[in-house]
């Protein structure tokens, strides 16, 4: 059962444009979501995070927005570029597990220029 | 940089054979995993070390799969027999138990091509 889920699986958005990924969780106890980004050929690498206790992080041109109440979260890329173009991965950690996360399947996007 | 080295890059295998994944992970972490990756089902977690003891496995993993930490810097990731289904890219990551750095830091990873 994945207690990670994403939407889309895919997605092309035009230079410039914003994307939105969408990452949902079953699991109340988890309290802490990172994002990794992942090119072909390399391992996930982490992109930016959240805390359970926050509602928005930015980093640059990337946001996450969290809504604990729906146990949803989502991830903006504003003013998309052809290097964003990589799979997005959402991941959840709860306090009672240590450094385990747990992954979604992920969502590749295409910035096309 | 002394990040999580994984070998071999790329392994293929006859179905029936025994491969065994490395990784060593980034120096003085003391949590280790190792994952599967399938566009399908994303990241699966195999196995999971602190401090070289199992803390999980991943319960559909168990007959075929075995990891081990042989000491705090060097794992494997033993399949046998090897499967078709087997074909994946296997990551290792490494993680420190404490403070702020929650992140996990993977390798590049094993891409398994079982025939």
């Amino acid at each position: 059962q994945q207690q990670v889920r994403q939407s889309p699986q895919s997605l092309t958005v035009w230079e410039g444009e914003t994307a939105i990924l969408n990452c949902s969780y079953e699991d109340s106890t988890f309290n802490y979501f990172p994002w990794y980004q992942q090119f072909p050929g390399e391992g996930p690498a982490l992109l930016i995070s959240i805390r359970s206790v926050s509602d928005k992080k930015e980093d640059g041109r990337f946001t996450i927005f969290f809504n604990k109440r729906e146990k949803k979260l989502s991830l903006h890329i504003t003013d998309s570029q052809p290097g964003d173009s990589a799979t997005y991965f959402c991941a959840a950690r709860s306090a009672n597990s240590g450094t385990y996360q747990r992954f979604g399947t992920g969502t590749k996007l295409q910035v096309v220029p | 940089d002394a990040g999580v080295t994984q070998t071999p890059r790329h392994e293929v295998a006859e179905k029936g054979q025994t491969i065994i994944l490395k990784c060593e992970p980034v120096s003085g972490h003391n949590d280790l995993f190792w994952y599967r990756q399938t566009k399908i089902q994303g990241l699966e977690l195999l196995s999971y070390f602190r401090s070289k003891s199992l803390m999980e496995d991943g319960g559909a993993f168990k007959d075929r799969f075995k990891a081990e930490m042989l000491n705090s810097s060097f794992s494997t990731l033993k399949i046998q027999p090897t499967e078709p289904k087997d074909s994946a890219v296997y990551l290792c990551a490494s993680s420190l138990e404490q403070g702020a750095a929650e992140r996990l830091f993977f390798g590049h990873g094993t891409k398994l091509s079982v025939l």
